[in-house]
């Protein structure tokens, strides 16, 4: 079943505002990837974490990796129209000898101008 | 540099039938993985091949199968078609592990199944 949780799965900001879409999982995770995926677009790869605890920011973003390595979340700060679309996270998790990674369900983020 | 593609966009098919969806990786790209999005489960992992090898599967029936050639191009296959399957099918490649490395995903098929 599913490991990767994510939550909000839709949220409406006016823009300006800021935004969090947060992931959970049952498992520890290897690493968590981030992609946004525009509308009628594919997804397209944001920012890789790994190590516990990991902070990283491209610009108005920001991604945490939890000190456990079972969650993460991205920030928005000053949301942007240009900011539309679905946030996914993707967690590295062990799938019998190999790893694979798992897709939380994404949020979709709609920004009111 | 040419990002990766699938072939073709949309397709219209019917229940029982058979299809075979296309993928081009980036150049130099041997990791291919395949996904089902659909609006209620977001993104499902299908396989992945590395190298012309499966390396590794999700849970999607046998009816879903799938190869890659020895020039990383891959090709998947599903066959009695169920209207269930009705999706849009990515493809993504990365130059390894496709679970510690960015994928790069194509702009996807979409199937119907009447």
């Amino acid at each position: 079943g599913q490991q990767v949780m994510q939550i909000p799965q839709y949220q409406h900001v006016q823009e300006g505002e800021d935004f969090t879409t947060y992931c959970n999982s049952s498992t520890t995770l290897s690493n968590i990837q981030w992609y946004k995926q525009r509308p009628g677009g594919h997804p397209v790869f944001l920012i890789q974490l790994v190590k516990s605890g990991e902070v990283k920011k491209q610009k108005r973003l920001t991604f945490q990796f939890g000190e456990a390595k079972k969650n993460s979340s991205l920030h928005i700060t000053a949301t942007q129209t240009t900011d539309v679309g679905t946030y996914f996270c993707a967690g590295r998790v062990r799938g019998g000898s190999n790893y694979k990674l798992t897709f939380g369900k994404g949020t979709l983020l709609t920004v009111n101008p | 540099k040419a990002g990766v593609t699938q072939t073709p966009r949309y397709l219209i098919k019917t229940r029982g039938q058979q299809v075979t969806l296309s993928c081009s990786p980036i150049s130099g790209h041997r990791s291919v993985s395949w996904y089902q999005q659909t609006p209620g489960q977001g993104l499902q992992f299908l396989f992945e091949y590395f190298s012309e090898t499966q390396r590794n599967k999700g849970n999607f029936p046998g009816r879903f199968s799938g190869r890659q050639f020895s020039n990383s191009r891959s090709e998947m296959n599903v066959s009695t078609l169920e209207l269930g399957d009705s999706a849009l099918y990515l493809c993504a490649s990365s130059l390894g592990d496709s679970s510690n490395q960015p994928q790069h995903f194509g702009d996807g098929t979409r199937l119907s199944i009447l």
